[in-house]
């Protein structure tokens, strides 16, 4: 079984409409990220989180909220999606003793 | 913060030739420098990555090579293979925190 999981790994949804994504892992790891990655712009950070209690903006979180339900699970929830968040959306994990993230698969978003 | 610049952003090889990519950073107090693969339609993969303890890491066809007072660092793949082709990201980060990466490379490895 893979060690990140992401679900959906694609969806379709209209402007306006509130989705949310979600992220498991069983590395053990205690830091979570989300990345958004559009073609040309690299992998942008979103949001981390370095533990369950712990909640930090990245780069680009306008627009975007997440939620840290336990050790192993990461939610990112889009509140009123628009077509310009339309991208594809990874989520990663790491150990706080070394730098290394491991990604997960990836959920493809469209927003029509 | 930090800001990751990568070249080139694509990048064809014949089979069997090198490639090189090459990346700058900017925050002198970034220390670790890790390079991602990401095939088709997966999440990027960790090859290499190196510390700035060390100016140079191989691993097997793989090497990645640090010059911190250049600020900058290199991923040099040998004896390309087709498998090879894919998108490759470097990023920078400090201590163990976040990463900062580069808007990727595509390589395309013609049999």
């Amino acid at each position: 079984d893979a060690d990140v999981t992401q679900t959906p790994r694609n969806r379709i949804t209209k402007t306006g409409k509130r989705i949310m994504l979600e992220c498991s892992q069983t590395k053990g790891h205690d830091r979570m990220y989300w990345y958004r990655q559009d073609p040309g712009l690299g992998l942008r950070l979103i949001y981390y989180s370095f533990d369950v209690k712990d909640i930090n903006k990245g780069e680009i979180s306008d627009g975007y909220s997440v939620s840290r339900q336990a050790q192993a699970k990461f939610s990112l929830s889009l509140e009123s999606a628009i077509p310009n968040q339309t991208a594809l959306y990874f989520c990663a994990t790491s150990d706080f003793s070394k730098g290394t993230q491991y990604f997960g698969p990836g959920t493809r978003l469209l927003v029509l | 913060g930090e800001n990751v610049e990568q070249h080139p952003s694509t990048l064809s090889v014949q089979e069997g030739d090198s490639a090189v990519i090459k990346c700058t950073y900017s925050d002198s107090a970034s220390n670790y420098f890790p390079w991602y693969k990401q095939e088709l339609g997966k999440g990027p993969q960790l090859i290499i990555d190196i510390r700035s303890n060390v100016g140079e890491k191989k691993d097997q066809r793989i090497a990645v090579t640090l010059n911190k007072t250049a600020k900058h660092f290199s991923l040099h793949i040998t004896e390309t293979q087709p498998e090879d082709s894919a998108v490759y990201f470097c990023a920078a980060g400090a201590g163990y925190s976040t990463l900062t990466f580069g808007k990727g490379t595509m390589l395309l490895v013609s049999p």
